[in-house]
């Protein structure tokens, strides 16, 4: 079935320092890779997506990078600040809505 | 973005008492919305897919006769969860997704379920 890998589980960085969390998806079909950040208790928050047509997107601080023939995706995050620090989830979806979530990264930024 | 309102955010029931959360598309017609769970310090697993006016979809290892699923309306899903035990204290959240957003997922604020 759909699967998501994701690593690291936990990430520890220096404030200032980048941090880079790595998915990989299991579903050629797969064509909508998004990124959430999730406070304990709240809902995730969408901080950056990307198709499958498209190879790398950037925003500021938060950059992604899709390569799909290896199927894997990952998030860069640069300058990281302490308020970055969240729990970070990739996820696929075939443009259904329908979403397959990795099993999250806890990053820590410390000051 | 589009938004969803689901409630309660917070619920404490008895064990064996049966539980209705609700989510909403507020601005929105949702074609689809889906149900999630999530453990403390787990990842969002996903529960069922709601299409409107038909029944729901559920993955592999959810009880269909637990959690109820009824998507009566455009604007509308809500699960029940029945005969409620510890087992099932959990956050369950949903998103909703329409043709007219594309493939983005807007999600609930999610609902703390504890059964004592």
């Amino acid at each position: 079935g759909e699967n998501v890998e994701q690593h690291p589980s936990t990430l520890s960085v220096q404030e200032g320092d980048s941090a880079v969390i790595k998915c990989t998806y299991s579903d050629s079909a797969s064509n909508y890779f998004p990124w959430y950040k999730q406070e304990l208790g709240k809902r995730p928050q969408l901080i950056i997506d990307i198709r499958s047509n498209v190879g790398e997107k950037k925003d500021q601080r938060i950059a992604v990078t899709l390569n799909k023939t290896a199927k894997h995706f990952s998030l860069h995050i640069t300058e990281t600040q302490p308020e970055d620090s969240a729990v970070y989830f990739c996820a696929a979806s075939k443009s259904t809505g329908k979403l397959i979530f990795g099993q999250g990264t806890t990053l820590q930024v410390k000051p | 973005g589009a938004v969803v309102s689901q409630h309660p955010s917070r619920v404490i029931c008895k064990s064996g008492t049966s539980v209705k959360i609700e989510c909403r598309s507020l601005d929105f017609q949702a074609t689809t919305m889906f149900w999630y769970r999530q453990f403390p310090k787990k990842s969002l697993m996903l529960m069922a897919t709601s299409n409107e006016g038909s029944k729901a979809t559920y993955e592999q290892g959810v009880e269909k006769d637990k959690f109820l699923i009824n998507h009566a309306s455009l604007t509308l899903s809500t699960l029940t969860v029945t005969s409620a035990h510890p087992e099932d204290s959990s956050f369950y959240i949903c998103s909703a997704s329409s043709l007219g957003h594309g493939t983005e997922a807007f999600f609930g604020q999610g609902t703390r379920l504890t059964v004592v």
